[in-house]
């Protein structure tokens, strides 16, 4: 079956250590999608890409870095820069144009102690 | 710039009763709309979402929206609530990029 898979689904870091979400997409899809969720406010666009080796940052992207080497692989890293770093950070695709964008993985829900 | 609101953050509506769950956009353009549900702890599963054509959309498990462009809204609505629609529901636009409402927590009362 086609789908996104994000992993780990649970995370736990020290606080000032990098540490990188895995994102994996078997739809065949051109545009992948960072989001981070927190209570009450929705979800917030970290970065995108839209072809490989390509990618633009989204309205909180301070404090991660994204790569696209693979058409089928966007991981994010939260660096030790992004201030409030503990969420539940969300992984989509979509064919170009979005008008498929239905596909989301099942997140991953990171903490910093 | 594009922005969705969901007036709403919090929803209680009896077993059986009907729903309606506000959403209103801002974009220069027609953009795409869509709403998701969302279980705790779960990633985001589309209901429905709207391109162009027909206002009235139907989407799965028995919701519908309906797009008024002169309100600039998109609002949700079922006709009768089951236990199991309690969840979070978000509403998006798609105009140069995916962006999302707050969300509104629906809890369904037996």
């Amino acid at each position: 079956d086609g789908g996104i898979t994000q992993s780990p689904k649970y995370l736990f870091r020290k606080e000032g250590q990098n540490v990188t979400l895995s994102c994996e997409q078997n739809l065949n899809h051109d545009a992948m999608y960072w989001y981070r969720q927190d209570p009450g406010q929705g979800l917030r666009l970290i970065y995108y890409s839209q072809i490989v080796n390509d990618f633009q940052k989204g309205d909180i992207a301070e404090g991660y870095s994204v790569s696209r080497e693979k058409k089928e692989s966007f991981p994010l890293t939260v660096t030790s820069a992004q201030k409030n770093p503990t969420a539940f950070y969300l992984c989509a695709s979509s064919i170009l144009g979005g008008q498929s964008l239905g596909f989301f993985g099942p997140g991953t829900r990171l903490t910093v102690l | 710039a594009q922005s969705v609101t969901q007036p709403d953050i919090h929803i209680t509506v009896s077993e059986g009763a009907s729903l309606e769950l506000r959403c209103n956009y801002s974009y220069g353009a027609t953009p795409y709309l869509f709403w998701y549900v969302q279980s705790p702890g779960q990633g985001l599963q589309l209901l429905l979402k709207y391109f162009s054509g027909d206002t009235l959309v139907q989407g799965i498990k028995g919701f519908e929206a309906e797009f008024k462009r002169s309100q600039s809204s998109f609002n949700l609505r079922k006709p009768s609530v089951h236990w199991s629609d309690a969840a979070e529901y978000f509403c998006a636009l798609y105009g140069n990029k995916l962006v999302f409402g707050a969300g509104t927590i629906l809890r369904v009362k037996s």
